[in-house]
């Protein structure tokens, strides 16, 4: 079956911009996370949605940073005022049930890269 | 603070040289160990989850153990096509807190 999907995979912007990255669980999962992968860092938490509500934002770096989930289905992060530090590959996985102990499948990622 | 720590961040072995990479956690109640695999521009992609200290799953030619503190995955007969970013990551609140990696490379 389908896996998780994101696009852009690629997204160049200049320092300032917004920009929307979007995500397409596993259908029928209702866990969602996003996280933040920098050169030489591990992967870094931003946000886990269950079904459409987001319990844990902690991750979010800053307020210029949003995520949303409708439908219980497609996921969208939203940078806003877009900073050089910005720069890392973002990605989103899923997981069945949303039990931390549940396997989250990740997608391919998007690289942003912000000039 | 909950941690994972990788060693070695980098490993560079022969076609057919078995070893050895750790994943050291400290982590009040574990709920679980998972070791993922990640290729250059791809997202990772899950290999095993291990519940309890002494739990061993194997899949092809790796093999992941458990003890209270440590993870191994062991590569026996690697082959370059194992050549990977291998990630270990354990429980944490709602998500998963990750190790930053151990990088594999195998000539031919």
């Amino acid at each position: 079956g389908a896996g998780v999907s994101q696009s852009p995979s690629n997204k160049v912007t200049e320092k300032g911009k917004d920009v929307e990255l979007r995500c397409d669980p596993i259908s029928g999962h209702t866990a969602l996370y996003w996280y933040r992968q920098s050169l030489g860092q591990g992967l870094e938490f931003l946000i886990y949605f269950q079904g459409n509500s987001a319990p844990d934002k902690s991750g979010l770096p800053s307020d210029r940073f949003s995520a949303e989930r409708t439908g219980g289905s497609v996921s969208t992060l939203t940078i806003q005022r877009t900073q050089q530090e910005d720069s890392a590959v973002y990605l989103c996985a899923s997981s069945l049930v949303g039990s931390v102990t549940d396997t989250q499948y990740f997608g391919p990622g998007t690289r942003l890269t912000v000039l | 603070e909950d941690q994972v720590t990788q060693s070695p961040e980098a490993l560079r072995l022969q076609e057919g040289e078995s070893s050895s990479l750790n994943c050291s956690y400290t982590v009040s109640g574990l709920r679980g160990l998972f070791w993922y695999r990640q290729d250059p521009g791809k997202g990772p992609e899950f290999l095993f989850t291990l519940y309890s200290a002494g739990e061993e799953k194997e899949k092809e030619r790796l093999k992941a153990t458990l003890t209270k503190k440590e993870s191994f995955l062991h590569i026996t007969a690697p082959k370059p096509e194992d050549s990977a970013t291998y990630l270990c990551a354990v429980p944490r609140g709602s998500t998963l807190t990750f190790g930053k990696g151990t990088m594999l490379l195998v000539s031919p």
